[in-house]
């Protein structure tokens, strides 16, 4: 099946600094990547879409100038949360979606900010 | 390896029961999680399972056996608004999750 990779699993950065998250897909070329944020027991909730060559689509109440999303090529697509706080504390996942629009999904990665 | 595996696809009728199955290997457990996805839509979270045992949450309902490897979703009184994709993921020893392929739930009249 379709695999989905994410580094680092997991990272911690003090505040202020920025941190950069790579979600690859392996064995396929995603047309479209997704980037969520997990809270505890709770929905994972859309941050933005983006397609490869294009700009990102936020959702609303995302600050696009925060989480900075790259999507450079069909296989990678990188979220830079620029300047971060405690609060961006999170598990933040990430999907690519091939041309049958089927989502596969990555293992997430933890960030703490201290 | 870790492998999560559930039934690509299941067919039901509206007001009827159904039972989406999910079997896992995975390197460590921190819980396993349902989720429901409708097309062109985020997951929504259903229920985080860490204990064995049955826990209902009104028409959904979610049961873990760790010793089995085996967890299973429950819904009753079947909506056509219950067609959808339904998501098992394990979270393994390194907080990682590990996700099925999800299984397709088609709702007939």
């Amino acid at each position: 099946g379709a695999v989905v990779s994410q580094h680092p699993s997991r990272v911690i950065c003090k505040s202020g600094t920025s941190v950069k998250i790579e979600c690859r897909s392996l064995d396929f070329q995603a047309t479209t990547m997704f980037w969520y944020r997990q809270f505890p027991k709770k929905s994972l909730m859309l941050m933005a879409t983006s397609n490869e060559g294009s700009k990102a689509t936020y959702e609303q109440g995302v600050e696009k100038d925060k989480f900075l999303i790259n999507h450079a090529s069909l296989t990678l697509s990188t979220l830079t949360v620029t300047s971060a706080h405690p609060e961006d504390s999170s598990f933040y996942i990430c999907s690519a979606s091939d041309r049958d629009y089927e989502q596969y999904f990555g293992p997430g990665t933890r960030l703490t900010v201290t | 390896g870790q492998n999560i595996d559930q039934p690509t696809e299941m067919t039901a009728t509206e007001g009827a029961i159904v039972q989406i199955n999910c079997t896992y290997q995975t390197s460590g457990f921190n819980g396993l999680f349902w989720y429901q996805q409708h097309a062109g839509e985020a997951p929504t979270f259903l229920s985080y399972n860490v204990l064995d045992g049955l826990e209902e949450k009104g028409r959904f309902s979610s049961f873990l056996s760790r010793s089995k490897g085996y967890s299973y979703l429950l819904l009753k009184e079947l909506q056509m608004k219950d067609s959808a994709s339904y998501l098992c993921a394990v979270m393994d020893s390194n907080y990682q999750l590990i996700w099925g392929a999800g299984t397709k739930l088609i709702i007939k009249p």
